[in-house]
């Protein structure tokens, strides 16, 4: 059972667009959702992560959008630049119990 | 401060054969969950220690194991290995202190296993 489900599998976008990931949750019990971002031979590290008393929450030109009642959670990254080119994968948890990862999104920005 | 340590970085195996795989945590941290990275399955969860002891298990068989000792540091076995077990094995560390909260996972660079 695949408790996050995560889309687009790839993306491609130009220079300067908007990049959007988007996710879907099932249990209802996770109160953590984090967003990881991984480079070719590197291991995955965090970008940037919510709780859902929460809509919203903004770092840079990365934001995360949150609906509780929907169940879904997105990354929205402004003004794409090359450098973001990478896999990412959004992720849920509850307290005290492992993270749960989605498939992942490799993205290529077009420069 | 250094970083999530794995050890090797790459692996060659044959089928049948078992493997050890070494995790070193960043220091402090007591948490250490592994993972499966494949390209169909993205990262799957295998298991998580926590001063020692296993602390949550994923739907993985018996044929993988890990252990943690007192200096945090982890490892996790793979025995009869099959052709289907070739991934990255990524380890992650976090503080999870208690009460135990939601914290920050740091992967390590992972160790790629090819089973031949």
């Amino acid at each position: 059972q695949q408790q996050v489900k995560q889309s687009p599998q790839s993306l491609i976008v130009q220079k300067g667009g908007i990049s959007i990931i988007n996710c879907a949750y099932e249990n209802t019990a996770f109160d953590y959702f984090p967003w990881y971002q991984q480079f070719p031979g590197k291991g995955p590290a965090l970008l940037i992560a919510i709780r859902p008393d929460v809509s919203e929450k903004k770092e840079g030109r990365f934001t995360i959008s949150f609906n509780k009642s929907a169940k879904q959670f997105s990354l929205h990254i402004m003004d794409s630049q090359p450098g973001d080119s990478a896999t990412y994968f959004c992720a849920a948890s509850k307290r005290d119990d492992k993270i749960i990862f989605g498939k992942g999104t490799r993205l290529h920005i077009l420069p | 401060k250094a970083g999530v340590t794995q050890t090797p970085r790459y692996l060659i195996k044959t089928r049948g054969q078992q493997v050890t795989l070494s995790c070193s945590p960043i220091s402090g941290h007591r948490s250490v969950s592994w993972y499966q990275q494949t390209p169909g399955q993205g990262l799957q969860f295998l298991f998580e220690y926590f001063s020692e002891t296993q602390r949550n298990k994923g739907n993985f068989p018996g044929r993988f194991s890990g252990r943690q000792f007192s200096n945090s540091r982890s490892e996790m076995n793979v025995s009869t290995l099959e052709l289907g077990d070739s991934a990255l094995y990524l380890c992650a560390s976090s503080l999870a202190g208690a009460p135990l909260m939601n914290t920050e996972a740091f992967f390590g660079q992972g160790t790629r296993l090819t089973v031949v």
